[in-house]
């Protein structure tokens, strides 16, 4: 099967601090890369779409500057939230899809932020 | 807008016992509509899904009919195990292939 992991699985940073999470796909390829964020007994968010070489798109009401994404190659994208605030902590979590006209995503275990 | 409805848990059964959770769905057109599952500290995985009308998904013993009268995707299964204990996710797939899910349905199944 298709793997997707991420990096770390927890973090906790003080308030200002900036935090990177790694999304890998271990085992095929990636054209595209979704990150959500998922609060406590609540639906997943999509926040924005990663393609490899290009830039991000992100949902309405997602800020790009807090949110920065990088996609650089077909195995890696990162998340990292700018300036971090404690309303930032949440549960975040990737996808990704391989090829361009596959449906399925294949999602990673999860990043738990605690910004204090 | 698209968006997906799921009956809240969370829900607790006896082994043997039938598992049933809803979902209803709001949605422009017929969008491909999808069951994931999500056991303790892995992520989400593919229970199934089902592209058009009538179709039915079925995987793992679950099984979920995409009924386009009724605007729903029911997920049952017809005698869970301890190992189904797991959060399941409806979803459908919105255009350029994006996921809108439900918030997530708890099922703990006892010995």
């Amino acid at each position: 099967g298709a793997v997707v992991s991420q990096h770390p699985s927890r973090v906790i940073c003080k308030s200002g601090t900036s935090v990177k999470i790694e999304c890998r796909s271990l085992d095929f390829q990636a054209t595209t890369m979704f990150w959500y964020r998922q609060f406590p007994k609540q639906s997943l968010m999509l926040m924005a779409t990663s393609n490899e070489g290009s830039k991000a798109t992100y949902e309405q009401g997602v800020e790009k500057d807090k949110f920065l994404i990088n996609h650089a190659s077909l195995t890696l994208s990162t998340l990292t939230v700018t300036s971090a605030h404690p309303e930032d902590s949440s549960f975040y979590i990737c996808s990704a899809r391989r090829g361009t006209f596959q449906e399925t995503q294949y999602f990673g275990p999860g990043t738990r932020l605690l910004v204090l | 807008g698209n968006s997906v409805t799921q009956m809240e848990g969370p829900v607790t059964l006896s082994e043997e016992a039938f598992l049933t959770i809803n979902c209803t769905y709001t949605a422009t057109g017929y969008p491909s509509l999808f069951w994931y599952v999500q056991y303790p500290g892995e992520g989400l995985q593919l229970l199934l899904k089902a592209t058009k009308a009538d179709d039915k998904g079925s995987n793992k013993g679950f099984e979920a009919t995409y009924r386009k009268e009724t605007t729903s995707f029911h997920l049952e299964k017809g005698s869970v195990q301890v190992s189904d204990s797991a959060v399941y996710f409806c979803a459908l797939r919105r255009g350029d292939y994006k996921l809108s899910f439900g918030a997530g349905t708890t099922v703990t199944v006892r010995a």
